[in-house]
């Protein structure tokens, strides 16, 4: 079974911490995925990364930043926090095959920021 | 216009009956579409995937594609209360899965 774990499941920060939400997975996967899931805006695509090394910005990349120095790891940084990045943070990977994406979700991080 | 959008919610149905979720698509250039399932609290996890006009059967559900309508639909046969929770719709569009907003559904015991 695919495998996609999350550091915490709850954080809670203050204004203007530097923030890290790591995210592992284990299947080798190419692709991988951070969004941002609020109610009624549905999920947003944060950053993606094809590769290591390789970061894309997806729709809403302002105030986050990402890492990716191994295959199976890819870390959302919230470089000063704020109160409008209180959100539930999911991870999510994929094998991109001829046109499929099936994405894998990690459990997800609930960010709260005081 | 979103690139992905679902029929608003909420939605209820009574048990047994059939749940009809509906998506429409603004790029025609979309290769593949996907319907998550998530409950209340939880991640998404895929249910279907569907590449080729269509439908496609995965037990009771059966998903439908037409590429010259751009509309992508899930039918939920003989409906369960655990069939209750968030159905997102995605597409695989520009590199890169676009998902709806999502369609609440609610099956009534």
């Amino acid at each position: 079974d695919v495998k996609v774990t999350q550091s915490s499941r709850y954080l809670v920060k203050r204004t203007g911490e530097k923030v890290f939400l790591e995210c592992v997975q284990d299947m080798d996967h190419e692709n991988m995925f951070w969004y941002r899931q609020d109610p009624g805006l549905g999920l947003r695509l944060i950053y993606f990364s094809y590769d290591v090394k390789m970061k894309e910005k997806g729709d809403i990349p302002e105030g986050y930043s990402v890492s990716r120095e191994k295959k199976e790891r890819f870390s959302l940084i919230l470089e000063s926090a704020s109160t409008n990045q209180t959100s539930m943070y999911l991870c999510a990977s994929s094998f991109l095959t001829r046109g499929e994406d099936t994405q894998y979700f990690g459990p997800g991080t609930r960010l709260t920021v005081l | 216009q979103k690139e992905v959008e679902q029929n608003s919610g909420p939605l209820s149905v009574p048990e047994g009956a059939i749940a009809s979720l509906n998506c429409t698509y603004s790029d025609r250039g979309s290769q593949s579409f996907f319907w998550y399932r998530q409950y209340s609290g939880k991640s998404p996890e895929l249910i279907m995937s569907i590449y080729s006009n269509g439908d496609k059967e995965d037990g009771r559900f059966t998903a439908q594609l037409n590429k010259a309508s751009q509309y992508v639909s899930l039918l939920i046969r003989d409906s369960q209360p655990s069939d209750s929770a968030t159905y997102l719709c995605a597409g695989f569009i520009a590199g890169k899965s676009t998902f709806g907003d999502g369609t609440t559904l609610t099956v009534k015991p």
